[in-house]
């Protein structure tokens, strides 16, 4: 069975610094993982995924992962926060196994909050 | 082009009532996702639909919940029987294929009185 691990509930960085939200994840097939981000009541927007291709993974606003199969991790990080990344944060895993549908299970979140 | 879009986006209900919540994809996306979102929980799938075919309800918590995608778009998750527990961000996802990128609306804010 697939299960995501977020390390952390909550995580304070200084405007400027750098940003490591962590993430472990468990799956029985070559996974699918991904990072999706929620502002204060917004939608869930999909900031990077990783599907077996280069392990590690541009996103927007500036965040990459790598993907690290001998450590089930799969890191966020960016190296200069902003205060606009002020937000909850979600680590994600999809089994893409043979009849799998593509449901996504979601760790319990990470959020971010940046100082001024 | 339009995301994904649900109505309502909030809704307060009594217990006991019945409630419909709706979701549109995105057109031509033929995987449709349910999920409910906890406070401070992330989001937990319910069940998944490939075109009007509903493959995959393992989510459903009991036989209160139910969901219909009759002809492959717009999608319907009807809770019979509100209680409380049952408040919740309810969520839908639309993808173009089963493990595809999957495109998030804004949510459904439940709240059983």
């Amino acid at each position: 069975a697939q299960s995501v691990t977020q390390l952390d509930s909550h995580v304070s960085v200084s405007e400027g610094t750098p940003v490591l939200l962590r993430c472990n994840y468990s799956s029985s097939y070559s996974p699918s993982l991904f990072w999706y981000v929620q502002h204060p009541n917004k939608g869930l927007q999909l900031l990077l995924k990783y599907t077996s291709a280069a392990t590690l993974v541009k996103g927007i606003n500036g965040f990459e992962a790598e993907f690290k199969k001998s450590e089930t991790s799969f890191h966020l990080t960016k190296p200069s926060a902003h205060m606009s990344d002020a937000a909850e944060y979600f680590c994600v895993v999809s089994d893409r196994g043979s009849g799998n549908t593509g449901k996504l299970i979601f760790g319990q979140g990470t959020t971010l909050q940046v100082k001024p | 082009g339009a995301g994904v879009s649900q109505s309502p986006r909030y809704k307060v209900t009594k217990r006991g009532q019945d409630v419909a919540l709706r979701c549109d994809p995105i057109s031509g996306h033929v995987s449709l996702y349910w999920y409910r979102q906890a406070l401070g929980q992330g989001p937990e799938f319910l069940t998944y639909f490939n075109y009007e075919a509903q493959q995959d309800k393992s989510g459903l918590p009991n036989d209160r919940f139910s969901a219909e995608r009759p002809e492959g778009s717009i999608s319907t998750l009807t809770i019979q029987r509100t209680e409380q527990r049952d408040s919740a961000m309810y969520r839908c996802a639309s993808s173009s294929q089963p493990q595809e990128t999957q495109y998030f609306g804004p949510g459904t804010r439940l709240l059983v009185l």
